[in-house]
């Protein structure tokens, strides 16, 4: 079985440029979720869909973070525009419904 | 709002010894999972091992065991015949077991666990 894709591994961008992350996640899982794991600390939810509905955003900073699951499946999430502080590992995750959610390798953004 | 706390930045164990981690958490729900994943250099988090706060008996995987206190609101992490390959940063999560409600996982800060020939 294939797991939770993501791309790219890696990206440096300048501050206030734009940036976006794509995830695939493991084939019939309805929940996905995006975690953001900065330097030294443990993953943070940053917005939850099943299907293509939000269940949970409140941690998403809306004013420059936004991300869309379209027709249920694959995500992507944009930062735009970055701030040095955004600077972090992006974690994309999916899982059955109430079962554990499995990870992908993430995208290490560094902003410079 | 639910907190999972690692006291325990960094800890050290030399191969085929046995390790505890430590985890505690806060919370006022009684339906809930607890958690421990490994996240190795690659940064993919790996699932451990899982307990259901409803069983009393505690969860086993391999090297792997848990020593649950559901009323102490401890959850730690035994690695019995360390080896190599267990060197990572081990996080604790926590998640609601209510249907109906966002299933997130909240992590505490993560133990990095160092192993020694």
């Amino acid at each position: 079985e294939a797991g939770v894709a993501q791309s790219p591994r890696y990206k440096i961008i300048e501050k206030r440029q734009s940036v976006a992350f794509w995830c695939n996640p493991i084939s019939g899982h309805a929940t996905l979720y995006w975690y953001q794991q900065i330097l030294g600390q443990g993953p943070k939810l940053l917005i939850q869909f099943q299907n293509n509905g939000v269940v949970d955003d409140s941690q998403l900073p809306k004013d420059r973070f936004s991300a869309e699951r379209l027709k249920g499946v694959d995500s992507t999430l944009k930062i735009q525009p970055a701030k040095l502080e955004d600077s972090a590992v992006y974690l994309c995750a999916s899982s059955l419904e109430g079962r554990e959610a499995f990870f992908g390798q993430g995208t290490r953004l560094t902003v410079v | 709002a639910q907190t999972v706390t690692q006291s325990q930045p960094e800890m050290s164990v030399q191969e085929a010894e046995t390790v505890t981690l430590s985890c505690t958490y806060d919370t006022s729900e009684s339906d809930y999972y607890l958690f421990w994943y490994k996240q190795p250099p690659s940064r993919q988090m790996i699932l451990v091992i899982r307990q259901e706060a409803y069983k009393q008996q505690n969860a086993t995987e391999n090297r792997f065991s848990v020593n649950f206190q559901k009323a102490a609101k401890s959850f730690s992490l035994k690695i019995s015949d360390s080896q190599l390959g267990d060197a990572a940063m081990y996080f604790c999560a926590y998640r609601s077991g209510y249907t109906g409600t966002a299933s997130k996982l909240t992590f505490g800060t993560g133990t990095r666990l160092q192993v020694t020939l």
